[in-house]
C-alpha cells in the first residue's frame, strides 16, 4: 500500500530539547516536503526536497533542519524548539507525472512547553 | 509576490445543493501551478487537483469540477450535487517554481465547508 508514515504521531516536549520527526514513503518518489498548519495561518511549507541531498526552504524554515540522504526518508529536526513551534505538521511526497499527486503522512501534532 | 486568496471563509449549504469555492491568486510568473486540497474533519490532507498554467481546460471528477480562468487570475472549484461527506476544509494553492509540487507552495487560508443534511 503506497503511504507516507510520520513519528511520532503526537509529541509533548520542553524548549530546547532536540527532537526528530520522521517522514518515510514507500513510492520511491523523488519530491518529498514539510508543512505546519496552525490555526488562523493555515498551511505553511517549512522545506521541500527535490532530490537526495537536494533541498531548499519553504516560507517558514527558521528553527528547523531538514536531511534527505536517502530517497524514502526526509526528517523534519528541531534543534532547538520553542513554543511557537507547538503545531500540526505534515510530511508529504509527490509522484512525478502529469498529474504531480501530492500524498501526506497523517500529520505529528507537537506542543513545545 | 505570490498570494492566494480563499475570501469564502466558511460556507454552509444544504445536501445536494452545488456549491462553487472561490481562489483568486497572484503570481508575476508565465509559469505556475494551481493545487486543490481537501481537509475532512478528520484532520488528514487530501491532493485533489494540480492545474498548470498552461491548460485552461475545466476539469470534471464526478461531481467535481474546476474552472481556470488567467484573465480573473482564479482557480474556482464547484462541487455538484454536494454530500454530508463533501464537509471539510477546502484549501487553494499556488506554485511558481519549475518543479510543481516540490517547488515552494504558497497555500490561501482556506474555505470551511458545511453540508447540512
Amino acid at each position: 500500500e503506497a503511504q507516507v508514515t510520520q513519528n511520532p504521531r503526537y509529541l509533548i516536549t520542553v524548549t530546547g530539547k532536540k527532537l526528530t520527526v520522521t517522514c518515510s514513503q514507500n513510492m520511491n518518489h523523488e519530491y518529498m516536503s514539510w508543512y505546519r498548519q496552525d490555526p488562523g495561518l493555515g498551511l505553511r511549507q517549512i522545506y521541500y526536497s527535490m532530490n537526495v541531498e537536494v533541498t531548499d526552504k519553504g516560507d517558514v524554515p527558521e528553527g528547523y533542519k531538514v536531511s534527505r540522504k536517502e530517497k524514502r526518508n526526509f526528517p523534519l529536526i528541531l534543534e532547538s524548539p520553542s513554543p511557537n513551534q507547538t503545531s500540526l505538521y505534515f510530511c508529504a511526497s509527490t509522484s512525478r507525472g502529469d498529474t504531480d499527486t501530492q500524498y501526506f503522512g497523517p500529520g505529528t501534532r507537537l506542543t513545545v512547553l | 509576490a505570490q498570494k492566494v486568496t480563499q475570501a469564502q471563509t466558511e460556507i454552509s449549504v444544504v445536501e445536494k445543493e452545488d456549491v462553487t469555492l472561490d481562489c483568486v491568486y497572484e503570481t508575476r510568473d508565465t509559469t505556475y501551478y494551481l493545487f486543490w486540497y481537501k481537509q475532512p474533519p478528520s484532520g488528514e490532507l487530501v491532493f485533489l487537483i494540480r492545474r498548470n498554467s498552461f491548460d485552461e481546460q475545466n476539469e470534471i471528477s464526478g461531481r467535481y469540477s474546476w474552472n481556470f480562468q488567467k484573465s480573473t487570475s482564479s482557480f474556482n472549484f464547484t462541487i455538484t450535487a454536494s454530500q454530508v461527506v463533501d464537509s471539510a476544509v477546502y484549501f487553494c494553492a499556488l506554485s511558481e517554481a519549475k518543479y510543481s509540487s516540490a517547488s515552494k507552495i504558497i497555500f490561501g487560508s482556506g474555505t470551511r465547508l458545511s453540508i447540512r443534511p
